[in-house]
């Protein structure tokens, strides 16, 4: 186990909602990075907090935001769900001037 | 839990054997690159690791290889086990400007035959 953990497990929503992932990361991680993964695929990369701001971001729309907290946890929001959105959700906590990722179990998203 | 990799590459060995992955990445700036490994209805777990100014990293029965000239990544792994079985991915992280941001490859599916 790596220490990151997430929450829900799985969710299931329908088009038009909104999402709101958590991630607690490892202890002593203070970069949190967020990725999408659809079925038979390799993960996406969506964005990284660092220092409570956003420091880096892929090919994603605004729609997609996110939020991380003084103790690093992190927050992944989605609005305007598609149904193109239902995948895999994974956030990935960092060391400190380190570029190894440690994975979560991630969040399951359905949308219907 | 969800089945990952349904239309991937697989490689089948029979338990015992040595397996190799390969890897091709995409961006001859990469400096540093990781294999997991995902099994069904779990995030990936770190592998192994290596940064460019090194061709051989060796593990606990993991070894990977880079060569950079033709942009390619192997993960060597002695001795396969059933508990071996599982969708590997590489990644790579396109230098400094790419902050910590990891792009994957496709992943091939390992199958350990007993």
């Amino acid at each position: 186990e790596t220490g990151v953990t997430q929450s829900p497990t799985h969710l299931i929503k329908t088009r038009g909602q909104q999402v709101t992932l958590r991630c607690s990361s490892q202890s002593g991680h203070n970069t949190v990075s967020w990725y999408q993964q659809a079925l038979g695929q390799g993960p996406q990369f969506i964005f990284q907090y660092y220092r409570e701001e956003e420091n880096g971001r892929g090919n994603f729309p605004p729609r997609f935001s996110g939020l991380q907290f003084p103790n690093y946890s992190s927050e992944l929001n989605v609005n305007a769900l598609e149904l193109d959105d239902s995948a895999l959700y994974l956030c990935a906590s960092s060391p400190r001037g380190s570029k190894v990722q440690f994975f979560g179990p991630g969040t399951r998203l359905t949308v219907l | 839990g969800e089945s990952v990799g349904l239309h991937l590459p697989t490689l089948s060995v029979q338990e015992g054997d040595n397996s190799i992955i390969n890897c091709a990445y995409s961006n001859s700036a990469s400096d540093y690159f990781i294999w997991y490994k995902q099994e069904s209805g779990k995030g990936p777990q770190f592998i192994i690791d290596i940064r460019s100014n090194m061709d051989k990293r060796q593990g606990q029965r993991v070894t990977v290889l880079l060569n950079k000239t033709v942009k390619h990544l192997s993960l060597q792994i002695a001795a396969t086990q059933p508990g071996d079985s599982a969708v590997y991915f590489c990644a790579e992280n396109m230098g400094d400007n790419a902050g910590n941001m990891l792009t994957f490859g496709g992943g091939t599916r390992l199958m350990v035959k007993p």
